[in-house]
């Protein structure tokens, strides 16, 4: 079984300050874990994936996260906010090795505000 | 990179019509492809599962004669919302799965069934 839990559901920051989105994961197999972000009425785009490779992983758009086995967590940071990165962001979990990639189990959802 | 087109983006239907949704992988073939259902201010709830030439696989709680899923070819799944009510509203997202390309999502459609 596999389950992702994101500990806010909704975080405020001012543009410029770093950003902090935290998620913890359960899973009975070394997870695949993602990080998309969701723009209002819009599909889910990619912003990192961990596939037990580096454990730091590099997304896009500045965005990283580091997956800690020790406290089943992968937060996702970025140093400095942007206007453009006010949506919506949801952890994911995968069953399963690189090999056999299964179902995707999604958080609830962490709603980033961004302030001037 | 990998493109699934989602078509229509937006539809409006009448309650016990039934709706087709489209969901089209572009310049690669998928072999997998997952539907998720995704209520206001929600997450993404996976409905069911369809592989290439094989009945969909539902999620518990899913009714399979409701939500028809077709993927009769490598590049186009389907899903047709039958006899809809306005309780199925809702945002509609196909992500298409490869070895090589992993999860592709297209960009959803917003059903309203008035």
């Amino acid at each position: 079984a596999q389950s992702v839990t994101q500990l806010d559901s909704h975080v405020s920051v001012s543009e410029g300050t770093p950003v902090l989105l935290r998620c913890n994961y359960s899973s009975s197999y070394s997870p695949s874990l993602f990080w998309y972000v969701q723009h209002p009425n819009k599909g889910l785009q990619l912003l990192l994936k961990y596939t037990s490779a580096a454990t730091l992983v590099k997304g896009i758009n500045g965005f990283e996260a580091e997956f800690k086995k020790s406290e089943t967590s992968f937060h996702l940071t970025k140093p400095s906010a942007h206007m453009s990165d006010a949506a919506e962001y949801f952890c994911v979990v995968s069953a399963g090795t690189t090999d056999s990639w299964g179902k995707l189990q999604f958080g609830a959802g962490t709603q980033v505000v961004v302030t001037p | 990179g990998a493109v699934v087109s989602q078509h229509p983006s937006r539809v409006i239907c009448k309650s016990g019509t039934s709706v087709k949704i489209e969901c089209r992988s572009l310049d690669f073939q998928a072999t997998t492809m997952f539907w998720y259902r995704q209520f206001p201010k929600q997450s993404l709830m996976l409905m069911a599962t369809s592989n290439e030439g094989s009945k969909a696989t539902y999620e518990q709680g899913v009714e399979k004669d409701k939500f028809l899923i077709n993927h009769a070819s490598l590049t186009l799944s389907t899903l047709t919302v039958t006899s809809a009510h306005p309780e199925d509203s809702s945002f509609y997202i196909c992500s298409a799965h490869t070895g090589e390309t992993g999860y592709t999502f297209g960009s959803g459609t917003r059903l309203t069934v008035v």
